[in-house]
């Protein structure tokens, strides 16, 4: 059973670099079944796709975001990562990572709990 | 604004169905498979329906999905309590080259 779970800092400033982890268990990240993707949520809202990065370091980001967002795979690790420059309020949120179907990429089927994110001063 | 457009909330009592709708348009939906996904309060979303049509094992019978040119939908029947959730439709979108979620849709049970 493919386990993911996010790590990193719950508070971060105006205009500074929000970066997090997502630790990946019970398959590899250079599994070529799978992308690997970053949603989130602001408090009350509906979901927002973020982007997705491939074992092979292809990315797709949501044009909303784009200039702002890199998301890596570090293979060693089995781990894949976030960071969002610039940071207003605006992207206080709760941050997930999933597993999103190579062969479906509207099958997001395994996501980690999720992990509140505030951006304040 | 979403790309998707979903209904704020829909409601109905116990035992009875309702019908969430998921509106998109040619890029994403009329190009793409839609799953859906329900998101109970305080919990991450789980996937329910993936291809359109095709229920995760887990995913009751009484929740089945459709989709037809650029819209899709999800139908839940023998509405039970435990239903109670936000529900959101994703797709991918071929123009954008992004994938899509939309806004929500709150089932309550009354």
């Amino acid at each position: 059973q493919l386990q993911l779970e996010e790590s990193g800092p719950g508070l971060v400033k105006p205009s500074e670099t929000l970066s997090l982890t997502c630790a990946v268990s019970g398959a590899s990240i250079g599994n070529s079944n799978y992308y690997w993707g970053w949603i989130r949520q602001s408090p009350g809202k509906g979901l927002e796709y973020i982007g997705i990065v491939y074992f092979s370091g292809s990315t797709y980001y949501t044009p909303s975001l784009k200039g702002r967002v890199t998301i890596s795979v570090h293979t060693s690790r089995n781990q894949f990562s976030l960071e969002l420059t610039s940071v207003t309020a605006a992207d206080t949120a709760v941050y997930y990572c999933a597993s999103l179907d190579y062969y479906d990429t509207t099958k997001f089927e395994y996501w980690g709990q999720g992990t509140l994110v505030t951006v304040s001063s | 604004q979403s790309v998707l457009t979903q209904p704020p909330s829909v409601s109905a009592a116990p035992g009875q169905k309702v019908t969430i709708s998921c509106s998109g348009s040619s890029s994403n939906i009329g190009r793409n498979h839609v799953s859906w996904y329900q998101q109970l309060p305080g919990t991450a979303p789980k996937l329910l329906i993936c291809e359109n049509n095709k229920r995760l094992s887990g995913t009751p019978d009484r929740f089945s999905g459709s989709k037809s040119g650029t819209s899709a939908t999800l139908d839940i029947t023998g509405l039970q309590t435990g239903d109670e959730a936000e529900y959101y439709c994703g797709t991918w979108d071929s123009s954008l080259y992004t994938g899509l979620f939309g806004g929500g849709t709150k089932v309550t049970v009354l």
